[in-house]
């Protein structure tokens, strides 16, 4: 079966560094999506990578490793306002997106 | 990015009565729509996928005939929940992918249904 495993929560401190990591299986891949999701509103789209690497975008990161099944997504100097809920999905064969069940990301003072 | 609107944000209705909601693409034609809904708490389930002008694919355990779904346009997908239970109370998201052969898919606000 596709499975999407992701912690369920976290805990880091503001202006810290905090590393979400995701491992999938699934029949086939497409892309590794990253998405933030504030309490009671849509996902917001974070990063999209599909080939191995990192990929930068201001204090977001996400590293992909296809051989290995696995991603994270890395937020520095943590603001209040990043406590979320973190989701990974994965794009299969079918060019459908299996989803996480979410990290949900606090941040304390 | 693309703008997807979802409409109404919330609806409150009377177990019984259908609801609709609209998922529009407003600058870009998308040829597959996706109906997703999320509980409290938990991750987003897909319910459907809608393809423009073809009937759409249920995921396991929905109810077609509960919640119906139109793709009649490129830009437009509507989901009607039909003889709402206060179960059915959710937050429903919509999502669509273009036609340009973009993997992304974007994300309406999502529709806070509850059913009294």
């Amino acid at each position: 079966g596709q499975n999407i495993d992701q912690p369920t929560e976290m805990t880091a401190t503001e202006g810290a560094i905090v590393q979400i990591n995701c491992t999938y299986q699934t029949s086939g891949f497409n892309g590794l999506f990253w998405y933030q999701q504030h309490a009671g509103e849509a996902p917001t789209f974070l990063s999209y990578n599909v080939l191995d690497g990192l990929e930068e975008k201001g204090r977001f990161s996400s590293f992909l490793s296809r051989s290995k099944g696995y991603s994270y997504l890395l937020l520095k100097e943590l603001q209040m306002k990043d406590s979320a809920s973190y989701l990974c999905a994965v794009m299969d064969s079918n060019y459908q997106l299996i989803w996480g069940a979410g990290t949900k990301l606090i941040i304390k003072p | 990015g693309a703008v997807v609107s979802q409409h109404p944000s919330w609806v409150i209705c009377k177990s019984g009565t259908s609801v609709k909601i609209e998922c529009r693409s407003l600058d870009f034609q998308a040829t597959t729509m996706f109906w997703y809904r999320q509980f409290p708490k938990q991750s987003l389930m897909l319910m459907a996928t809608s393809n423009e002008g073809s009937k759409a694919t249920y995921e396991q355990g929905v109810e077609k005939d509960k919640f119906l779904i139109n793709h009649a346009s490129l830009t437009l997908s509507t989901l009607t929940v039909t003889s709402a239970h206060p179960e059915d109370s959710s937050f429903y998201i919509c999502s669509a992918r273009s036609t340009g052969g973009d993997t992304e898919a974007f994300f309406g606000q999502g529709t806070r249904l509850t059913v009294v």
